[in-house]
């Protein structure tokens, strides 16, 4: 298995109060993605970085920001969180992300999140 | 955008069956797709992944296949177990921000 963690794995907060979720990997991959997962609409990607400091918005972005400072690291963040964000939260890498095999992603354990 | 779809939503079938799960997806131009399952409370664990200019992948009882032309492809199981019981998702890329994912095929082996 690819050395992906979350953390937290699962947390409650409650609604306007900021969340930040991490994601450490082991792998020294060089793309790192942030996606929610929701009934009815799979898997739908947030954020992704394509090296430290390097980072782009995804599908789903609004309300969500990150930050790479370190090759292994990719944080992300609630600024305010609300109830529509409530969802599954899952990381994922991939050495590349440009068509190759070396594209294959990698998914971490997830982490559930609850606004109240 | 990019629409992809898995039919059916769930499937049962007795240990032994092969079977055929599918994907189709609405834009032809696709670097790669790739297949996966999920178990419940689970992350995704990488089954195949099939490069734009191949037809098809294999890994053991798996095999995939991929036209894009008419924006499907099928992964096909054969011998199924009570392990193989999970969701299996297909996801497409089409850039290297430009992911999307089916909503899956939940696989149920019956002993």
């Amino acid at each position: 298995d690819a050395g992906i963690t979350q953390s937290p794995r699962h947390k409650v907060t409650e609604t306007g109060t900021p969340v930040t979720l991490r994601c450490h990997q082991t792998e020294n991959h060089r793309y790192m993605y942030w996606y929610r997962q929701d009934p009815g609409h799979g898997l739908r990607l947030i954020h992704y970085s394509y090296g430290v400091k390097d980072t782009d918005k995804g599908e789903v972005s609004d309300g969500y920001s990150v930050s790479r400072s370190k090759t292994e690291d990719f944080l992300l963040t609630l600024e305010s969180a609300t109830s529509s964000q409530t969802s599954v939260y899952f990381c994922a890498i991939s050495e590349s992300g440009s068509g190759g095999v070396s594209d294959t992603q990698y998914f971490g354990p997830g982490t559930r999140l609850t606004v109240l | 955008k990019q629409e992809v779809t898995q039919i059916p939503a769930a499937l049962s079938v007795p240990e032994g069956e092969n079977l055929v799960l599918n994907c189709s997806f609405t834009d032809s131009a696709i670097y790669n797709l790739q297949w996966f399952r999920q178990d419940p409370g689970k992350g995704l664990t990488s089954l195949l992944l099939i490069q734009s200019s191949q037809r098809e992948q294999t890994s053991g009882r798996l095999n995939a296949s991929l036209d894009k032309s008419s924006g499907r492809s099928t992964l096909y199981i054969a011998a199924s177990q009570p392990g193989d019981s999970a969701t299996y998702l297909c996801a497409v890329r089409t850039g290297a921000n430009n992911l999307f994912f089916g909503t899956g095929t939940r696989l149920t082996v019956i002993p």
